[in-house]
């Protein structure tokens, strides 16, 4: 099973609003990410854990708080997110014993109104 | 740190035509290399990786690539493409840690009828 899975599908929020994204994994991978990805570019990583410790933050927004709490689960809470925020966000696993390709979700489309 | 550079921003093919994708990176020390597909309002798909070997990698869908050290290059090729194979294409980078993907701006393939 090389599946990744992410719920919601789709979330319109204010920019008052607190949700969260979650994203679930069953391959017994150790590293899980989160990406942005805006139409027809290319996904930004945002989000690193190893071992279920945070270990790669590139310098986003404190709006954005990503949660770890077991190694199949990762969570992304937003609270306060303004409207370029908009957007397809992608979480992916990846083994770290070698080969190091990552399965990606299906992605939740935000929309920040 | 890596770059990808995807030259071609957008590739119309016509049905049964073949196909080349090309992608070249910057680093000279070793590294992991991928390509993934992306179908409309999807996740990532991976088609296929290089990590060591044969510089001739197959994958799915009939797609396979070639790797070229001295080019800095990995170009993806199919013979003959569906309407199906039309999506956006990310060729991507690991470093050999695996912590960090590095991805190209994407393609974006057209299959005309």
């Amino acid at each position: 099973d090389t599946e990744v899975t992410q719920t919601p599908k789709h979330l319109v929020m204010g920019m008052t609003n607190k949700k969260s994204l979650k994203c679930e994994q069953h391959m017994g991978h150790r590293a899980m990410y989160w990406y942005k990805q805006k139409a027809k570019k290319p996904p930004e990583l945002m989000f690193v854990y190893s071992y279920e410790k945070l270990s790669i933050n590139e310098s986003v927004p404190s709006r954005f708080s990503p949660e770890c709490p077991n190694s199949s689960l990762l969570n992304l809470h937003l609270h306060a997110l303004q409207p370029e925020d908009s957007a397809l966000y992608l979480c992916a696993s990846s083994s770290l014993a070698g080969g190091y390709e990552q399965y990606f979700g299906p992605g939740t489309r935000l929309t920040v109104t | 740190a890596q770059s990808v550079t995807q030259l071609d921003s957008q590739v119309p093919v016509f049905e049964e035509a073949p196909v080349e994708l090309r992608c070249n990176y910057s680093s000279s020390v070793s590294v992991y290399l991928f390509w993934y597909v992306q179908y409309p309002n999807q996740g990532l798909q991976l088609l296929l990786k290089y990590l060591s070997g044969s510089t001739l990698v197959k994958g799915i869908n009939g797609f396979e690539a070639e790797f070229n050290k001295s080019q800095t290059s990995f170009h993806l090729r199919k013979p003959s493409v569906h309407i199906s194979d039309t999506a956006e294409y990310f060729c991507a980078v690991s470093d050999p840690t695996g912590n960090q993907f590095y991805f190209g701006t994407g393609t974006s393939l057209t299959v005309i009828p």
